[in-house]
Formats: C-alpha cells, sequence, structure tokens
C-alpha cells in the first residue's frame, strides 16, 4: 500500500462546478496535511493546509480532513478554466520535517 | 519575506558530464532544505533534505550527492550524469512545523 494514495485523474468538471480531490494515507501518525497546486511545466505551490479534524475554508477552497478514515479532501467551488493542474496531497508525520507526496489528480475544467 | 532561488531554469547536459545546481534562500535562517525529483508523469521523490549546516540526508541511492555549505545554499551534485538523471529539480524549504516552498526548478535533460 503506498503511503499517500491520490486517483491520477483526469478529473473533468464544467465551469462553475464544484470539483473534488480525495487523498488517503496510510501512517496514522500523521500530523499535517498540505495541498500543493502545480501547472504543467512549473514547480508546485501551497494552496491549503490543515491540521486539525474538520474543514478549512480559504475562498474558493475547502480542505476537509478526517484522521479516523485517514483521509483528507480538497474541494474547489466555481472551478474555472485556470484551475486547471494537477494537485497534490502531502502529508507530514509526527516526529519528521519531511512531507510524503501522492502522485497527484489531474484537474481539467472545462469551459 | 522569504524566497527561493534555484538556477539554472533549465540545463542539457552529455551523458558523463558534471552536474551542479543551486539553491538558496533568503529572508530566514536555519531553514531546513530539500532537493526533490520530479520525474514526467510522476511523483515527487525525495533526494535530500538538510536541518543545517554540513548535514545531509539522503533519501534514495543514487548518482547524486548534496552539500550545504552555508546556512541558506543547498547544492545537488554529480560527478558523471546518467540517462535516468533527466528529469525536473525542485529545491525546497521550510521552517519546523511549516509546510514547504518550492523553487521554480530546473529541467535537467541528458543527451
Amino acid at each position: 500500500q503506498k503511503e499517500v494514495e491520490q486517483n491520477s485523474g483526469p478529473l473533468s468538471v464544467p465551469e462553475g462546478a464544484i470539483a473534488s480531490l480525495n487523498c488517503t494515507y496510510s501512517d496514522r501518525g500523521s500530523q499535517s496535511f498540505f495541498w500543493y497546486r502545480q501547472y504543467s511545466g512549473k514547480s508546485p505551490e501551497l494552496i491549503m493546509s490543515i491540521y486539525s479534524n474538520g474543514d478549512k475554508e480559504d475562498g474558493r477552497f475547502t480542505a476537509q480532513l478526517n484522521k479516523a478514515s485517514q483521509y483528507v479532501s480538497l474541494l474547489i467551488r466555481d472551478s474555472q478554466p485556470s484551475d486547471s493542474a494537477t494537485y497534490l496531497c502531502a502529508i507530514k508525520g509526527g516526529a519528521t520535517n519531511k512531507l510524503i507526496f501522492g502522485t497527484g489528480t489531474l484537474l481539467a475544467v472545462q469551459p | 519575506s522569504q524566497t527561493i532561488h534555484q538556477w539554472p531554469a533549465t540545463l542539457v547536459q552529455p551523458v558523463g558530464s558534471p552536474l551542479s545546481l543551486e539553491c538558496t534562500v533568503e529572508g530566514t535562517s536555519n531553514p531546513n532544505l530539500y532537493w526533490y525529483r520530479q520525474a514526467a508523469g510522476r511523483g515527487l521523490q525525495l533526494l535530500f533534505y538538510s536541518v543545517g549546516i554540513g548535514q545531509i540526508s539522503s533519501e534514495v541511492p543514487q548518482n547524486l550527492s548534496a552539500s550545504r555549505p552555508q546556512d541558506r545554499q543547498f547544492i545537488l551534485s554529480s560527478k558523471k550524469l546518467l540517462l535516468s538523471d533527466s528529469g525536473f529539480y525542485l529545491c525546497a524549504w521550510s521552517t519546523t512545523g511549516q509546510p514547504q516552498h518550492f523553487g521554480d526548478g530546473t529541467r535537467l535533460s541528458i543527451l
């Protein structure tokens, strides 16, 4: 079992819809959870951090964390074509500064 | 504010040639520094990380080495490049407990 799993996609949604991206992880000791956005040919950019169970909202983005079920998700409301990118889920364990990345989900927002 | 500089942006090297990629961080002291490689269509692979000057941890046995001669400088090197060293090399920094932030990356092609 991979440490961090994401569906590679592509996930195709129409403009204005809600995009839902999911990530599961294996280490129950994980403490911090991050979502990065990576445009083609560019470096990853941090868009959300979440550290406790529940929802965290920032503009059109909402991160959801459920430690008991070991999943973290990212919702993008009112999706725009400019949201088309690969979204990387990253997990940090409790006793390390290292991040474990998923392989990413490619999101395509259709105009 | 903190910034991270990585150069060069692109590099084409022949097989067997040496390599030196440099990364510097501004605006913070004693950062944790990381080198990643992302092969085409693949996830991020952590190569090296450093928590201080002269302290290097290697994650994957390979043809590469890293050094940290100064607090905010991280260098990735190779004595003889292989075809399999091609990829997108990313430097990142963080402070303890905080998310990682990436430089713009170096796209390395080996001929």
